[in-house]
């Protein structure tokens, strides 16, 4: 069952913060965060683990409440260059989807000047 | 640059055809993922392969078949091409990490098929 993103859509102006949220209803092992511009591939921001292990490699930040199957991705202090649409991709619980994705409707993020 | 390649970039054919698209996985990994990304679908898994074997399965149609080859790259069949399957389709690869099953996806850029 596809996960649900909130809110579809948000606008910032520059350097103001903007939380997006990813709701499953199975129990999750992991949850991956890509961003993706017009036309071009969904690009890595972010994996959250089950067990609280985090990985990335932007300044953007995740959380991941286990109790609650739910991830939010943090972006502070955003730039010209984060919009875009962005993705939560989820893998169930159970380690038998081997890395089998299931991604979220996407929500559209467009920072101003 | 992710480092997976696919081919062709942009695709025309007309309903009934068949085309076949390519994916070249980065340098290293094993597993390849395809992925058909429609607006009112949005990003759907369709099938997964590791080391040339299938691994995973998602909504894909019976129309559709892929495969793994020896050096690791991957092609996706469509057959009997239909309207509704105009859209982006993406190859994605990995590699297993750390002996943990979940993998970083690394997507190419993509083939954008337009059936007429």
């Amino acid at each position: 069952q596809q996960p649900v993103q909130s809110p579809q859509a948000v606008i910032l102006r520059e350097g103001e913060d903007a939380v997006i949220n990813c709701s499953s209803s199975k129990a999750l092992y992991s949850v991956h965060w890509y961003r993706q511009k017009h036309g071009e591939a969904p690009v890595f921001l972010m994996i959250l683990l089950k067990g609280g292990e985090q990985k990335g490699h932007e300044k953007i930040s995740a959380s991941f409440n286990e109790k609650k199957q739910q991830s939010s991705l943090y972006l502070t202090a955003s730039q010209l260059s984060y919009s875009g649409t962005y993705f939560c991709g989820t893998e169930p619980a159970g380690g038998t989807s081997y890395g089998k994705l299931t991604f979220g409707q996407g929500t559209i993020l467009t920072v101003h000047p | 640059d992710s480092g997976v390649t696919q081919t062709p970039k942009h695709l025309i054919t007309a309903t009934g055809q068949r085309v076949t698209l390519r994916c070249s996985p980065r340098s290293g990994d094993l597993s390849v993922y395809w992925y058909q990304q429609s607006l009112d679908q949005g990003l759907q898994f369709l099938i997964q392969y590791y080391n040339g074997e299938e691994r995973a399965k998602g909504n894909i149609l019976e129309r559709f078949s892929a495969q793994q080859f020896p050096d690791l790259h991957s092609e996706l069949n469509l057959s009997s091409l239909e309207l509704g399957d105009s859209a982006l389709y993406f190859c994605a690869s990995s590699v297993p990490s750390g002996g943990g099953i979940t993998d970083t996806q690394y997507f190419g850029p993509g083939t954008r098929l337009t059936v007429l």
